[in-house]
Parts: C-alpha cells; sequence; structure tokens
C-alpha cells in the first residue's frame, strides 16, 4: 500500500532563507506527484505537478524535483516571504487509480 | 472565472439529521472527488466519480452517498449513520490533459 511522508512536519524560518521540504513515497510506479499549498480553513492550491518521467518542474521561487527511484520529491523556495507561509502537501497518483495519496504536509512559518 | 465552488462554507448540523453539500466545477472536467480533513490528518478520499452516472467508494465511505446526475456537480449528503461527521470537507476535480487535480474552497461541517 503507497504511503506518504513529509518532513518535518513543522518549520520556522526567517524571512529571505532558502529552504526545502521534502516528500517520500514507498512505491515508486507513479504516474504523478503534486504539490499543494494550504492555507489556515481553506481549501487547497496546486502548485506544482511533475509527471513521472520528468525530473523537475519550476514556477517562479518554487522548484520541485522527482527521483522515482528512490521515491522522493523535494519543494525548494527560494528567498523565503512571510507570505509563504502555510502547509504544503504532496500527493502522488498511482497508474491506473484516478486517485491521489497525500502527505500530512508539512507547516512552514516565515517570520520577519 | 472558472474553479470549483462549495456552498455552505460553514454548516452546523444535529445529531441524527442528514445534510447535503454541494460542489460544482465549471472547468469540464470528467473527474470529481470528495476528500475529509480532520486536524493533525491527511486528505482522505470518501467517494469520487469518473464520469457521469458512476462513482466509487473511497477509503471512508461508510456513513456518505453521492450522486453525479451532471457533469458540472458532484453532491455529498452527510448521512445520520456517519458517527464523527465534524470535519473540514473539500471537493476536487481533475482534468484529463495532465491529471492536475484543483480544489474547491472547502465546507466545515459541525454537529451540535
Amino acid at each position: 500500500k503507497q504511503e506518504v511522508t513529509q518532513i518535518p512536519a513543522a518549520l520556522s524560518v526567517p524571512e529571505g532563507e532558502n529552504l526545502v521540504l521534502n516528500c517520500s513515497f514507498t512505491d515508486s510506479a507513479i504516474y504523478n506527484l503534486q504539490w499543494f499549498r494550504q492555507d489556515p480553513g481553506k481549501g487547497l492550491t496546486s502548485l506544482l505537478l511533475i509527471q513521472s518521467s520528468q525530473r523537475e518542474q519550476t514556477s517562479g521561487r518554487l522548484n520541485a524535483s522527482l527521483d522515482k527511484s528512490s521515491g522522493r520529491s523535494t519543494l525548494y523556495i527560494a528567498a523565503s516571504q512571510p507570505g509563504d507561509s502555510a502547509t504544503y502537501l504532496c500527493a502522488v497518483e498511482e497508474y491506473n487509480t484516478d486517485k491521489l495519496i497525500f502527505g500530512t504536509g508539512t507547516r512552514l512559518q516565515v517570520f520577519p | 472565472d472558472g474553479g470549483i465552488t462549495q456552498s455552505p462554507k460553514y454548516l452546523f448540523r444535529k445529531e441524527g439529521q442528514n445534510v447535503t453539500l454541494s460542489c460544482e466545477q465549471n472547468l469540464n472536467h470528467d473527474a470529481m472527488y470528495w476528500y475529509r480533513q480532520d486536524p493533525g490528518q491527511g486528505l482522505r478520499l470518501i467517494y469520487y466519480s469518473q464520469i457521469v452516472n458512476d462513482f466509487q467508494k473511497g477509503d471512508i465511505a461508510e456513513g456518505y452517498s453521492v450522486s453525479r446526475e451532471k457533469k458540472e456537480s458532484f453532491p455529498l449528503t452527510v448521512t445520520s449513520a456517519q458517527k464523527n461527521p465534524t470535519a473540514f470537507y473539500l471537493c476536487a476535480s481533475t482534468g484529463a490533459v495532465d491529471n492536475e487535480q484543483f480544489f474547491g474552497p472547502g465546507t466545515r461541517l459541525t454537529v451540535l
């Protein structure tokens, strides 16, 4: 059974730092991996989608990488800002399922 | 604006009552999903539908029911059989191109 783990569970950093959030999954037979952001009491916002054939995706200050063989993905946030404070979730879609399996998230706080 | 809407934002229910949560999308997506989110836990899949007039149980379907009579709409009914219904409920949909999943703003259900 696929399991998705995110470490750390919480992270607090000063503004301007570059930081890395980690996501690991137990079964490498995935169709894609998606990173989301969730603000308190809100829905999820899609940040980046990496197909299984891709190694990374970039959007602005965000860069997500995927290493299927090791079952890992990282979300890199450059020059962090207080507005980046949120919970970040990763999710994998397995082949022929059309379903996402979510990690429990990393709660990020960026202080001025 | 294209997107997913959920209503109501907050919902209060007395024990023993059934309630229906609304989810509408104008993204022309075929697949739609209902998740439940509890504090400290990841998202758990309740039901999903890959096409009109068809739906499948997710991991925690007991005490819930759905219908998919129209492509745009996927309402979720929380029945009195659901023993612990207080939670944050999220609806999502997926396009056919790359399977990127998009979420609505959520409904917070509280049982009094």
